[in-house]
């Protein structure tokens, strides 16, 4: 299997630019997260989709961000304008149902806003 | 109050020694998993083990194990023999609620440097 794939690994952009993270879960997997990685916030959950449908976008920072999961194997995360404080690493991880299934990341993508 | 707290930022440990990194978790749900993971300075995010609430036994997988001590609220996890390569950030997590998946709340994470 090929694990959770995104796209890009890396997006520099200037800010007020429109932003689209990309990411295929793994095939089956019917649980798919975002996260936001930065060195003064750790690790954070910003959204997480169940069969298409998003369960909890509590997790998202403001009114820029939106996630979209159109089918099984792709969801995108878009940030538009797009600021500085936005930097960071972004991951997509995906799992299927049952207590004790980890959910499994894909590289990341590293964000830099200027 | 943090539902994750790591109280170890780093910690240097010689080569092939046992290492224990801390972790306490606070939650009123009965039903949670408790999970750890490695971060390499390469980024990606590696499972390691995981811990259910009502598991009996401590988990094990291979040189990590997990130390459960619910009433304590803390699943410690302990590196036996550790490597070179066990160089790494670490963090735990911690899904609440039972009967699926929801997302995980992170630690901040401790930066293990194995000297050799």
């Amino acid at each position: 299997d090929a694990g959770v794939i995104q796209s890009p690994r890396h997006e520099v952009t200037e800010m007020g630019q429109e932003v689209t993270l990309r990411c295929k879960p793994i095939s089956g997997h019917d649980y798919l997260f975002w996260y936001r990685q930065t060195m003064m916030r750790g690790l954070e959950l910003l959204i997480y989709f169940n069969n298409n449908v998003p369960i909890d976008d509590s997790g998202m920072p403001e009114d820029r961000f939106s996630a979209k999961m159109p089918n099984a194997s792709f969801s995108t995360l878009k940030i538009q304008p797009s600021e500085p404080r936005d930097s960071a690493v972004y991951f997509c991880a995906s799992s299927s149902a049952g207590e004790d299934n980890e959910q499994y990341f894909g590289p990341g993508t590293r964000l830099t806003v200027t | 109050a943090q539902k994750i707290t790591q109280t170890q930022p780093g910690m240097f440990v010689q080569e092939k020694e046992a290492v224990t990194l801390d972790c306490t978790y606070d939650t009123s749900d009965p039903s949670y998993g408790l999970f750890w993971y490695k971060q390499p300075s390469s980024g990606e995010m590696i499972f390691l083990i995981y811990q259910g609430s009502y598991d009996q036994q401590n988990a094990t997988e291979g040189r990590y194990s997990l130390n459960f001590q619910k009433a304590r609220k803390s699943a410690n996890l302990v590196i036996s023999a550790s490597q070179l390569g066990d160089s790494a950030m670490y963090f735990c997590a911690m899904r609440e609620g039972g009967g699926g998946a929801d997302g995980l709340t992170f630690g901040k994470g401790t930066h293990l440097i194995i000297q050799p």
